[in-house]
């Protein structure tokens, strides 16, 4: 079975400043982890991923995740936020390629302060 | 390159009513996948279709049910609809090989009274 922890339903952060938003996932399998973002009644976009070899993942607009087996995190950061960068962002499981569904954490909305 | 599409944009049902939500993959891809994402929350696996066959469903009673068709496109339906299933009913677009990585169609906001 996989689980998603997202901490913190809402991040506020200015504009400029180190975006944070946290994942610890669980899985009984070697996971693949996501991060999608999503913008008022649009759909979701896919941010980054991690499937096997280097654990620092780089992905669009800026941000990237670190996988961390030890502490089963997947965290999203992004050295310096700006104001577009206001949208939900999800983190995702999902399990052994091979067709699997993606399970979601609840959502996380990033708020930018100007 | 086309990317997913859904129709309707927006739905309003009544309970007890029947829905068809339509899905065109991404251009390559031969797997979709729909999720419902209901206010506030995550989305949710409903089930997935490869070959024209389900390969996979969550946790959703039987009267949620889909298609796929020859060209990769893929139906949604929901039957006997409850106020519960007013959601956001997204679609994504995967190819076989590389299954887990997943393009989400824009979705299609339905309502229920």
């Amino acid at each position: 079975a996989q689980s998603v922890t997202q901490l913190g339903s809402h991040v506020s952060v200015s504009e400029g400043a180190l975006v944070l938003l946290r994942c610890n996932y669980s899985s009984s399998v070697p996971p693949y982890l996501f991060w999608y973002v999503q913008y008022p009644n649009q759909g979701l976009q896919l941010l980054l991923k991690y499937t096997t070899g280097a654990t620092l993942v780089k992905g669009i607009n800026g941000f990237e995740a670190e996988f961390k087996k030890s502490e089963t995190s997947f965290h999203l950061t992004k050295p310096s936020a700006h104001m577009s960068d206001a949208a939900e962002y999800f983190c995702a499981v999902s399990g052994f390629a091979g067709g699997n569904k993606l399970v979601f954490g609840a959502g996380t909305i990033l708020r930018v302060k100007s | 390159e086309t990317g997913v599409t859904q129709s309707p944009t927006h739905l309003i049902k009544t309970r007890g009513q029947q829905v068809t939500l339509r899905c065109s993959s991404q251009s390559g891809h031969n797997t979709v996948s729909w999720y419902q994402q209901a206010l506030g929350q995550g989305p949710q696996f409903i089930f997935q279709y490869y070959r024209e066959e389900e390969n996979g469903r969550g946790n959703f009673p039987p009267r949620f049910s889909g298609l796929q068709f020859p060209n990769y496109s893929s139906e949604l339906n929901v039957n006997a609809l409850e106020l519960d299933d007013s959601a956001l009913y997204l679609c994504a677009s995967s190819s076989q090989t590389v299954s887990y990585e997943q393009y989400f169609g824009p979705g299609t906001r339905l309502t229920v009274t």
